[in-house]
This record gives structure tokens, C-alpha cells and sequence, in this order.
């Protein structure tokens, strides 16, 4: 099984760009990479998956380089608001994936 | 859309008396999935659901059971609840399985004293 590895948490303040980082040395060829994100006391939310090279959406890119054993979130312009769990996960070939602990990520005024 | 709802939202429960978890879905999707999340922690999937009728263990389905006897509803039972089983349970769905985007009900916080 495909492991994950990320910062326990990072802290950053508004209007900054962050860059949370995972590791996933055993990704299988056909394993797509994707984040979400966890407000307290609510499920986690679908942001953004990706299989190589760069995804980007109306809220997050995600960049995976070609050896594909690692994969950062770039948030653009964070708001107090972006205060949040991140948790990245790698598709098993089964239909369970393996959730880590995530990046706790505060954002500071 | 509702979405994925989950009942109920809170529960105390003693040890070793049972409960049900409902969880619904309105986006006709296939698959369906119950997880715990204990404090600190990421997800662990409980039980899976790929269709009506069907189901199929997950990564910690000791203590919990489940059914599928509606499309768009998946029931989590436990028969004598511990208080290892304390902990925020959320149910989610998605049109295919493996890594595919999974949409979050709100989540039960279940205490067992």
C-alpha cells in the first residue's frame, strides 16, 4: 500500500502563497494524487486531483513532478479563511485509500 | 441537492447497547463509504459499498456492520457498541471508487461511555 508522509502543520499568513508538500515513494503507475481539505467539525472536501506535470483549478494547483514520488499543493493568496486540515491521498488500485494524519495549516492575520 | 446527510448528528451511547447510523445520498451515486476519524487522525475506512446489495470490508470493520438495501441509503450498525468505538463518524459517496472525488456527509459524533 501506498503511504503518504506531509508536515504535522505549517503556518502562514494572509495574501502569502503556501506550498504543502507530501511524499509517496511507492505511488503505483496507475495511482492519481488527491488533497482535500477538513474544517473543524465538518467532512473533508474534494480540492484538486492530479496524475503528472500541473493541475490547477479556480482554488488550488497541484504540482507533481515526473518521477511522481512527491506532490505539492499551492494555495495562491491564502485568507484566514484557508485555516484548515489538508490531507493527501494516493489512489489505491482497490477502492480503499489510506488516509494520513494531514497538515494542519493556520493562518495568521 | 442535500447531498450527503447524516442521522444523527450526536449520540451517547452506554457500552454494549446498539444503534444505527443512517447515511443518504441524493447524487445517484454507486459507491458508498463509512469512516471513523478519532482525534488527531486521519480517516480509516470501516465498511464499503460499490452497489445496491452489496458490501464489503474496510480497514477497521471489527465491532460495526452494514447494509446497503437502497441505492441511496447505507446503514452502519453497531450490535454492542465499546467505548473504543467513541469517535466522529462520517459517511461519504462517489460515482467510482478508488481515488475518485468523495463527497462528506457532516459527520455523527458518537460517544460510548
Amino acid at each position: 500500500l501506498a503511504k503518504t508522509t506531509q508536515p504535522i502543520s505549517m503556518d502562514s499568513y494572509e495574501g502569502q502563497e503556501v506550498n504543502i508538500t507530501c511524499s509517496h515513494n511507492n505511488i503505483a503507475t496507475n495511482d492519481y494524487i488527491t488533497w482535500y481539505q477538513q474544517f473543524p467539525s465538518q467532512g473533508p472536501r474534494f480540492i484538486i486531483q492530479g496524475y503528472k506535470t500541473k493541475v490547477t483549478n479556480e482554488v488550488a494547483s497541484l504540482f507533481i513532478p515526473a518521477d511522481r514520488k512527491s506532490s505539492t499543493l499551492s494555495l495562491p493568496r491564502v485568507s484566514l479563511s484557508d485555516t484548515a486540515v489538508y490531507y493527501c491521498l494516493v489512489g489505491e488500485s482497490n477502492y480503499q485509500l489510506i488516509w494520513g494524519a494531514g497538515t494542519k495549516l493556520i493562518i495568521k492575520p | 441537492n442535500a447531498g450527503v446527510t447524516q442521522t444523527p448528528k450526536f449520540r451517547v451511547l452506554k457500552t454494549g447497547q446498539s444503534m444505527t447510523l443512517l447515511c443518504a445520498q441524493d447524487m445517484n451515486h454507486e459507491y458508498m463509504y463509512w469512516y471513523r476519524q478519532d482525534p488527531g487522525m486521519g480517516l480509516r475506512l470501516i465498511h464499503y459499498s460499490v452497489g445496491e446489495g452489496t458490501t464489503a470490508k474496510g480497514e477497521v470493520p471489527d465491532g460495526y456492520n452494514v447494509s446497503r438495501l437502497k441505492k441511496q441509503n447505507f446503514l452502519l450498525g453497531l450490535e454492542s457498541a465499546a467505548p473504543s468505538q467513541t469517535s466522529v463518524y462520517f459517511c461519504a459517496s462517489s460515482w467510482t471508487g478508488g481515488s475518485y472525488e468523495q463527497y462528506f456527509g457532516p459527520g455523527t459524533r458518537l460517544t460510548v461511555t
